[in-house]
């Protein structure tokens, strides 16, 4: 079965110290891969999302990047948090195709507080 | 990039009632699905409804689509405290930009 790994669980950073969020996904091949950011008692931001490896997709220009150096496994980054970059962070994926193809699958998240 | 939009942003019931909330979208869609978000965790894939179905049903949860309109509800029928949770609809397409709304915060009262 599918599983997907998201760490570190919970994290705290002061501002301008650099980020690695990590999530890797077992059990599946040629996932596409997603980051999603959610503020406090908000809505689900999309961040980036790549469909293979090497290849990703900005949607909102801001300090943080995103690389996919294996097939299944996806990296948050930044160079120099801000104080705006807290947040609850989420890793998910889907394959492509079949009835549930678009179902996606969500790790358990990361709590960042940048201080 | 697809994305619907829940209604209402906050709902408050009582144990045992039944719950409704809604998701409207803007363009055409290929399948509709809704998640729950438990306080603190990652999103947990309810049920999808495809675009040629009208009705769905999966336990306690009811989903219609009405494509002409461009709207889906969600139904949790005889709700338990453990629906407490917030509750998003995701629009397929055949995009790889997924994108949900700012959800529905269900508050279900003992």
């Amino acid at each position: 079965s599918q599983t997907i790994h998201q760490w570190p669980a919970t994290l705290v950073q002061p501002v301008g110290s650099p980020l690695s969020l990590e999530c890797t996904v077992e059990g599946t091949s040629n996932p596409n891969l997603y980051w999603y950011r959610q503020a406090a008692g908000r809505g689900l931001q999309l961040l980036f999302y790549s469909v293979g490896i090497g290849q990703i997709s900005s949607e909102v220009p801001q300090n943080l990047s995103a690389s996919r150096p294996q097939d299944r496994q996806f990296i948050l980054s930044s160079k120099k948090l801000l104080l705006s970059d807290s947040g609850f962070y989420l890793c998910a994926w889907r394959t492509i195709g079949g009835y549930s193809g678009n179902t996606i699958y969500f790790g358990e998240g990361s709590w960042l507080t940048v201080v | 990039s697809q994305q619907g939009e829940e209604d209402p942003q906050a709902l408050s019931i009582q144990e045992g009632e039944n719950a409704t909330m809604n998701c409207s979208y803007k363009t055409s869609i290929n399948n509709l699905q809704w998640y729950r978000q438990n306080s603190g965790r990652g999103l947990v894939h309810l049920i999808l409804i495809r675009s040629n179905e009208r009705e769905k049903h999966s336990g306690r949860l009811r989903v219609t689509l009405d494509t002409s309109k461009k709207s889906s509800s969600l139904l949790i029928t005889a709700s338990r405290a453990a629906d407490t949770a917030s509750y998003f609809c995701l629009t397929g397409a055949g995009s790889y930009q997924l994108t949900f709304g700012k959800g529905t915060k269900l508050s279900v009262i003992p």
